[in-house]
């Protein structure tokens, strides 16, 4: 597996700004997704973070709201733009392709509360 | 469109029995299956996995069985244990693109 760290762990933010996350890993790797997981529901999918390229987004989910970059193998940030109250979640990045099967391993998870 | 579905939000299990967490999904080109662990305030753990070309996978105390025709597939714990309290999720992957699709999650309380 790999050690991945998120900052910040919780924030609480105003509606209309914007919060950007960020994702380390302490090894490179070639995968990292960013999942969401709303009060009391299941964790989904919001992108695959491709390096050196436009992240993949999901159904539902557009750039302009959650703008991601992958700038190298060990990094991404995730922004949520112009929040609101909707946005309160708590937001995963994962990462996988590590042992060469499915598995993915996840952050610790970012609290977000918009008030 | 509820893809993977786990229909108990609870479980309560005795420690020392087994506890037996399930997962249908309807999606029949999911090729792989996982079970995540998620304690409060953390990320989801991985704990075991399966293939769809597999039945069973068995790694300690924790066993997945997969029924394909039944679409379904269950998490063993044997024997259950205080520290198995948490939430469980099942995911499943669409090939290549190791996108998981993830159940609600089933809360597991393992009773002293």
């Amino acid at each position: 597996s790999a050690v991945i760290s998120q900052k910040p762990s919780r924030d609480i933010c105003q509606r209309g700004t914007s919060l950007t996350i960020q994702c380390q890993v302490d090894s490179q790797v070639t995968m990292m997704f960013w999942y969401r997981q709303q009060p009391g529901q299941s964790l989904t999918l919001i992108a695959t973070a491709n390096q050196g390229s436009e992240a993949t987004y999901e159904s539902g989910f557009v750039i302009d709201k959650f703008p991601i970059s992958r700038p190298n193998l060990t990094f991404s940030t995730l922004t949520v733009s112009n929040m609101s109250p909707e946005d309160s979640s708590i937001y995963l990045c994962s990462v996988g392709g590590l042992t060469g099967s499915y598995e993915q391993y996840f952050g610790p998870g970012t609290r977000l509360t918009v008030t | 469109d509820q893809q993977v579905k786990q229909n108990s939000p609870s479980l309560s299990v005795q420690e020392g029995r087994i506890s037996i967490l399930n997962c249908d999904y309807t999606n029949s080109m999911f090729d792989y299956f996982l079970w995540y662990k998620k304690y409060p305030a953390e990320g989801p753990t991985f704990l075991i996995s399966i293939s769809s070309i597999k039945d069973k996978n068995e790694d300690g105390r924790f066993t997945v069985f997969l029924n394909k025709s039944a679409k379904h597939l269950s998490l063993h714990i044997v024997p259950s244990q205080p520290g198995d309290s948490a939430v469980y999720f099942c995911a499943a992957s669409l090939g290549g693109a190791q996108k998981l699709v993830f159940g609600q999650g089933t809360r597991l309380t393992i009773n002293p």
